[in-house]
């Protein structure tokens, strides 16, 4: 079945960049996204990567997918206090769905 | 870009009445919508898959009976709550797909469910 895996906290100094991990189990994903979620609100897309991509960049995001081992990363540059959330990786399983990781809460310190 | 317009974003129900949550696409056609649970500090939970003009399919161990979806058009799909108990008080959240090409998996703002 499908399992999507992230660890459950990360804590960061503003300024510093953040690397959010995620591990996946189906290989024949197509699509993996990153969504952020503020307190009581729903899902925001931040990013999304096409299978067949190594990287993407977009301003202070840079998604890397090594499909090898099933491992996406998000690294955010210059974290702002602003970024404090949690953050979900996600794929879409054969049966068209997205399955989302466990998530992230990434908490941002001055 | 695609928006996603959920209603209410918080209700508070008496234990025994049903509560209606609707998710309306409003620039662009939605034929499948998707419905989440999730519960405090965890993962989105898939409920079930909304097909417009047809039955929900749900996931295993959603009870189709409390949980009743429907999609009658294009742009709107409703979950409606049955005699609603506190274990059903949760954070719901519906999901629209659009173009996978673009991230077309479009959020709607969550609605917070209180039974009393």
């Amino acid at each position: 079945g499908e399992d999507v895996e992230q660890s459950l906290f990360l804590s960061v100094r503003e300024g510093d960049s953040s690397v959010i991990n995620c591990t996946y189990t189906d290989s024949s994903s197509t699509y993996l996204y990153w969504y952020k979620q503020e307190p009581g609100a729903g899902l925001q897309l931040l990013t999304y990567i096409f299978s067949n991509m190594d990287m993407k960049q977009d301003q202070r995001l840079t998604v890397l997918l090594n499909k090898k081992d099933k491992h996406l990363s998000l690294r955010i540059a210059d974290t702002q206090t602003g970024d404090s959330a949690i953050y979900f990786c996600a794929e879409i399983s054969n049966t068209d769905k997205l399955i989302f990781g466990t998530g992230t809460r990434l908490q941002v310190f001055p | 870009g695609a928006v996603v317009s959920q209603h209410p974003s918080r209700v508070i129900c008496k234990s025994g009445t049903s509560v209606k949550i609707e998710c309306r696409s409003l620039d662009f056609q939605a034929t499948t919508m998707f419905w989440y649970r999730q519960f405090p500090k965890q993962s989105l939970m898939l409920m079930a898959t909304s097909n417009e003009g047809s039955k929900a399919t749900y996931e295993q161990g959603v009870e189709k009976d409390k949980f009743l979806i429907n999609h009658a058009s294009l742009t709107l799909s409703t979950l409606t709550v049955t005699s609603a108990h506190p274990e059903d008080s949760s954070f719901y959240i519906c999901s629209a797909r659009g173009d996978r090409g673009r991230g077309g998996y479009t959020f709607g703002s969550g609605t917070r469910l209180t039974v009393v």
